[in-house]
């Protein structure tokens, strides 16, 4: 079974509009972390939010939340009043095990959704 | 801080031919990993070091080398290369504890022809 699973393979969003990407995991850990990257045109890979699976709330980073739902093993990434520059793709990566544990940090990536905000 | 710097951008190499990737970083990370990116795909893990003289496998070891000698450096080394080895390489670091948020190197594009 896929670890992590991105089951949009593309979005379409008007600008300034707010857009979900999905992301469903899969693991026995209880402890673990699930972290969002961007990948734009250029190619390099930014981190943009994280949320441990013991955090109560969800996580918000400017105009990006998480929305961490832990019994249905989901953690869809929010984009409020996209902007043409969030054009891109976008991956849900997981880390098994607390941060600083034997895992080493490891993530395990999804297949990526790519975002194409219109203007 | 430069941060994650890869060597080279783009190369093509012949089927049978070897190489090294390089990879340094310069944020004192103890933990550095290799992935692979192939096209319309997610990372997958190749090798990981958490730390000097230590590294480990990862999902896709096979056809790769690796070693760690300092903190900052992280070489990948082809041997023998493969069309299956096409693609895109990105060297990772990060602090052990903390998040553990993994900071990317700009990628390395290789085409084995």
């Amino acid at each position: 079974a896929q670890k992590i699973t991105q089951t949009q393979p593309g979005m379409f969003v008007q600008e300034k509009e707010a857009v979900t990407l999905d992301c469903t995991y899969d693991t026995s850990d209880q402890s673990y972390g699930l972290f969002w990257y961007k990948q734009p045109s250029s190619g390099e890979m930014i981190f943009l939010i994280y949320q441990g699976s013991y955090d109560e709330q969800n996580a918000t980073e400017g105009r990006y939340s998480l929305n961490f739902q832990k019994a249905r093993k989901s953690a869809n990434l929010v984009i409020s009043a996209s902007q043409l520059g969030d054009s891109a793709m976008y991956f849900c990566a997981m880390r098994e095990g607390p941060a600083g544990g034997t895992s080493y940090g490891k993530l395990t990536f999804g297949q990526g959704t790519i975002l194409t905000v219109h203007p | 801080n430069a941060g994650v710097t890869q060597t080279p951008k783009f190369r093509i190499l012949k089927i049978g031919q070897s190489m090294t990737l390089q990879c340094a970083q310069d944020m004192n990370h103890n933990y550095m990993y290799w992935y692979r990116q192939d096209p319309g795909m997610g990372l997958k893990l190749i090798y990981y070091s958490v730390g000097a003289g230590i590294t480990d496998k990862g999902e896709v070891p096979n056809g790769y080398n690796v070693s760690r000698s300092t903190t900052e450096d992280f070489p990948l080394r082809l041997e023998l290369a493969a069309p299956s080895q096409t693609s895109v390489y990105f060297c990772a670091s990060s602090f052990g504890t903390g998040l553990g948020e993994q900071y990317f190197g700009p990628g390395t594009r290789l085409t084995v022809t």
